[in-house]
C-alpha cells in the first residue's frame, strides 16, 4: 500500500521549476513500471517506463527513479511547463503480468 | 497511425438499460484490456482479451458485465441492467504482445452516466 508521507495528491509549481512526483508501489515482485499522464477528459498517455533491473531512466525532460528497497518510484519533470498540468499516475504490472495496477494520482498544477 | 479508438465517447443510460462500449485497438495490436475509473480515482483493471479469447477477467464484476473480442471487429464491453454505480469512465488499452513489460496504450475512454 501507500507509504504515508510519500504520496501527495496535489503538487503546485511555478513554470520553469523542476517537479518531483512520488509513488509507492505495492508488489515487491513487480518488474515493470510506467508513468502515465492524464489530462482532463482524456485517456492516460504513456510518458516513460522502467524495468526492475534498472534504477534510473531518462527521457526528454523526464526522469524516472526506481528504489526497489523501499518500493518507491518517482517521476522528475525538468523545466515544468503549463502544458504539463495534468494528473500523473504510476502503474506496475500485476501478479499475472497482464493487468496494470495503478497508484493514486497526483494532480500537477503549473502556474506561469 | 491511429491510436486506440473508443466509442461512444459519452453514453447516457437509464437504470435497467444496457450499455455497449466499443474499442478498436491500435493497428497491429491483438491484446486488449479494459479498465474502469471512478471520479477522483485511479484506473482499475477489469478484463484482458486476445482475439476470440478472454485471458484474465479477474477484475470483472461477476454479474451484468461481459466482454468479447471477436475475430473481426472491435472489442465490446457490455453492461446489462445498468445501475447508478456503473457511472464511470471506461478505458480500453491495447498492446502488440503479451508480457509483463509490454506497454499498454490507452484510448480516450467512454464516459458512462446512468440516470
Amino acid at each position: 500500500g501507500e507509504s504515508v508521507g510519500l504520496h501527495l495528491p496535489t503538487l503546485s509549481v511555478q513554470e520553469g521549476d523542476n517537479s518531483i512526483i512520488n509513488c509507492a508501489y505495492s508488489n515487491s515482485a513487480s518488474d515493470y513500471f510506467i508513468w502515465y499522464k492524464q489530462e482532463s477528459g482524456k485517456g492516460p498517455q504513456f510518458i516513460i517506463d522502467i524495468r526492475s533491473n534498472m534504477d534510473k531512466r531518462q527521457g526528454q525532460r523526464v526522469t524516472v527513479l526506481l528504489n526497489k528497497t523501499v518500493k518507491h518510484l518517482s517521476l522528475q519533470i525538468a523545466a515544468t511547463q503549463p502544458g504539463d498540468s495534468a494528473v500523473y499516475f504510476c502503474a506496475e504490472n500485476g501478479q499475472a503480468g497482464t493487468a496494470l495496477i495503478f497508484g493514486k494520482g497526483t494532480t500537477l498544477s503549473v502556474s506561469s | 497511425n491511429a491510436g486506440v479508438m473508443q466509442n461512444p465517447r459519452h453514453l447516457v443510460r437509464r437504470r435497467g438499460q444496457e450499455a455497449r462500449l466499443r474499442c478498436s485497438p491500435m493497428k497491429g495490436h491483438s491484446h486488449v484490456y479494459w479498465y474502469r475509473q471512478l471520479p477522483e480515482e485511479g484506473l482499475k483493471f477489469m478484463v484482458y482479451l486476445q482475439k476470440e479469447n478472454i485471458i484474465d477477467e479477474s477484475g470483472m464484476p461477476k454479474e451484468r458485465f461481459s466482454a468479447e473480442f471477436p475475430k473481426e471487429g472491435p472489442s465490446i464491453l457490455r453492461i446489462q441492467q445498468v445501475v447508478r454505480g456503473d457511472s464511470a469512465a471506461y478505458f480500453c488499452a491495447s498492446s502488440p504482445r503479451q508480457g509483463p513489460a509490454e506497454t499498454q496504450y490507452f484510448g480516450p475512454g467512454t464516459r458512462l452516466l446512468v440516470l
